[in-house]
């Protein structure tokens, strides 16, 4: 079975374009979250989306927006870039939104702003 | 979010059991402990977790004190493969939305 896939896995961009950022879940996953990670820091909860709703969001400003797809693949769309936006991108699936759920991430975008 | 504390390294021999501890003294009743790992340039990836039974997996095993205070996370025959960063999380709201912290290094040395 595939894992979660992300796309694309590198990106380029200049300061004040803008990005989008795909993930696909596992098969039967219904839970989509985004995390940032910035170099040499933890990863940062960015959206969850479960059933196309959102369930939560980071503190991060409004150039981030995210959805659900009715196939529950998801987009982390980023408005006019900034140098602090460079970092690796994070989905994660899950089965369901419960705390006893463990999520499964995938391998990231890297994103690098100039 | 129930703060968890772990050590910002530790060094291990190939082949001796991984012994990485995690305090979480504001954890409430209803709230699991989790472990994930993340290896260099790649996502984290799940462990293992429980409420307050100990638990063992393919992975590894978690051990949960009876106050749930605190927490170890032990892979019996560490290898090389297994150096990577090591995070201890206790998701608290509704969901499952993970707030890592800094995490344990942990560095398996042949």
């Amino acid at each position: 079975d595939a894992g979660v896939t992300q796309s694309p896995t590198h990106l380029i961009k200049t300061r004040g374009q803008q990005v989008t950022l795909r993930c696909s879940p596992i098969s039967g996953h219904k839970s989509v979250s985004w995390y940032q990670q910035v170099l040499g820091q933890g990863p940062q909860f960015i959206f969850q989306y479960y059933e196309k709703e959102e369930r939560g969001r980071g503190n991060f400003p409004d150039r981030f927006s995210a959805r659900q797809f009715p196939n529950y693949s998801s987009e982390l769309n980023v408005n006019a870039l900034l140098l602090g936006d460079s970092a690796l991108y994070l989905c994660a699936s899950s089965f369901r939104d419960r705390r006893d759920e463990k999520l499964f991430f995938g391998s990231g975008t890297q994103l690098s702003v100039l | 979010d129930a703060k968890t504390t772990q050590p910002p390294s530790m060094d291990c021999a190939e082949g001796r059991a991984a012994n990485l501890p995690c305090n979480h003294s504001t954890i409430s009743g209803n709230e699991y402990v989790y472990w994930y790992r993340q290896i260099h340039s790649q996502g984290p990836q799940y462990i293992i977790h429980g409420l307050k039974n100990n638990e063992t997996n393919e992975m590894a095993s978690l051990i949960i004190t009876e106050d749930r205070k605190s927490s170890t996370l032990i892979l019996p025959h560490a290898t090389l493969r297994d150096t990577a960063v090591y995070y201890c999380i206790v998701p608290q709201e509704y969901g499952n939305k993970l707030v890592f912290g800094a995490g344990t290094i942990l560095r398996v040395k042949s």
